[in-house]
């Protein structure tokens, strides 16, 4: 069955950098593209990100250009989200989310990561 | 830039109730619209996709429509596990994003 298991909890200072990462199971890695979505407390949902594991191609979105970094690894299943700059209002819960056929609607979701940044 | 509008913010409603949820889009989408459940302290999870398809292991009980940029996500008779947030989701290639509605909260009368 199809696994997105992520990293732990966080908490960092402003100005700091985090990594969460997302290490997938159960379906063939490269076959899918991975989004990156985020959730403030309270709040919805923001889409960060997407990448293509096949080829390493990603998408931002604007607001979080130049801020994020989505990577993965293939030889370990693993795909990361990296924020940068981090700010108070960058506490969040962090997904990782598969998409479905041809990046269509994400149907698979990590546990969520929260990450809290307080001074 | 596409934006999506949940409404109504809150639906509260007793079990047993007919559930219906209204998300309308700033353009067009076609049919390329989600719906997505989520409980407190859990992912959201895929109930629709392109309008009007139910996800894998989703009851019969919810049911979507719309094309355009109107979209209703009904539930026929509310379960006591229905109660929980819904957001519509669309995909644009260009610009890529992942858009999402506000919200609709279904919350007991």
């Amino acid at each position: 069955q199809v696994q997105l298991v992520q990293s732990g909890a966080e908490v960092k200072k402003p100005g700091a950098s985090v990594k969460v990462s997302c290490k997938a199971s159960g379906y063939i890695f490269t076959g899918y593209y991975m989004q990156w979505v985020r959730q403030a407390p309270g709040q919805g949902l923001e889409w960060m990100g997407w990448i293509n594991p096949l080829t390493g191609g990603t998408a931002y979105a604007q607001k979080f250009q130049g801020r994020v970094t989505v990577t993965r690894d293939s030889s370990i299943r693993t795909v990361y989200m990296e924020l940068q700059r981090l700010r108070s209002d960058d506490t969040a819960v962090y997904y990782c989310a598969r998409a479905g056929e041809g990046n269509s609607s994400p149907n698979y979701w990590g546990q969520g990561t929260l990450v809290t940044v307080s001074s | 830039e596409i934006v999506l509008t949940q409404s109504p913010a809150t639906l509260s409603l007793s079990p047993g109730e007919r559930a219906t949820l209204s998300c309308r889009a700033s353009q067009s989408l076609g049919s390329y619209l989600a719906w997505y459940q989520q409980k407190p302290g859990q992912a959201p999870r895929l109930l629709i996709y392109d309008a009007s398809n139910r996800a894998t292991g989703i009851p019969a009980r919810f049911s979507g429509s719309g094309s355009g940029t109107d979209f209703t996500l009904v539930i026929s008779s509310l379960e006591p596990e229905d109660f929980a947030v819904y957001y519509c989701q669309h995909r644009s290639n260009w610009p890529p994003a992942l858009t999402f509605g506000g919200g609709t909260k279904v919350e007991i009368k």
